[in-house]
């Protein structure tokens, strides 16, 4: 079984500010990881995702995030926030032998302020 | 663009009531999804369909159920509303390769939600 730990449910950032969300997760083999993003009022669109290969993933609207194998994290960061990333971000994993299911963690609710 | 629409944004029931809740996607793909999402718990499982008439359960699929008559629609089923269900809940579908057990880089495409208040 695989779970997914976001450390901080809110975070709050200054606008240009560097932006720092945390995913850690415990899986029985090598994940898939994902991140998506909730704006106000619409359901969830994908950031990125890391399947094999480089372990540093590039995303839409400037994020990436890197799969650390022995650290077990999957850390989301953007150089300089912008007010429009204010929304909330999702943390999930999938085991890569297995189904489409994700298992998502609990959310980040990013705060930017100007 | 894939989309995913769901038949309402707001709904309030009352107990007891029997709710159906309405996914329609566009894209023709074979895995749809129905989750709930709870401040602080995230997104979880309730049912989940890789093809026409077949459903496997989610992590939390007590009081609730799914039906799949065609590939495009994906209802989920309140037999008996509560309180503990009201919820946003989320619908999204993703393709595949394969059955069930092919796994399958791509993502899962949502829809913008339904918000149900049961009274």
């Amino acid at each position: 079984a695989q779970s997914v730990t976001q450390l901080g449910s809110h975070v709050s950032v200054s606008e240009g500010a560097l932006v720092l969300l945390r995913c850690n997760y415990s899986s029985s083999v090598p994940p898939y990881l994902f991140w998506y993003v909730q704006y106000p009022n619409q359901g969830l669109q994908l950031l990125l995702k890391y399947t094999t290969g480089a372990t540093l993933v590039k995303g839409i609207n400037g994020f990436e995030a890197e799969f650390k194998k022995s650290e077990t994290s999957f850390h989301l960061t953007k150089p300089s926030a912008h007010m429009s990333d204010a929304a909330e971000y999702f943390c999930a994993v999938r085991p890569n032998n297995a189904g489409n299911m994700l298992t998502f963690g609990g959310g980040t609710r990013l705060m930017v302020k100007p | 663009d894939v989309k995913v629409t769901q038949s309402s944004r707001y709904l309030v029931k009352r107990t007891g009531e029997k709710v159906f809740l309405e996914c329609v996607q566009d894209m023709d793909h074979e895995n749809m999804f129905w989750y709930r999402q709870d401040p602080g718990l995230g997104l979880r499982l309730i049912y989940f369909s890789y093809d026409v008439k077949m459903k496997e359960k989610g992590d939390i699929p007590e009081g609730y159920s799914v039906s799949r008559e065609k590939k495009e629609r994906f209802s989920l089923i309140l037999e008996s509303a509560s309180t503990n269900q009201t919820s946003m809940y989320l619908c999204a579908s993703s393709p595949t390769s394969g059955g069930p057990t092919f796994y399958s880089t791509d993502t899962q495409y949502f829809g913008p939600g339904t918000r149900l208040t049961v009274l």
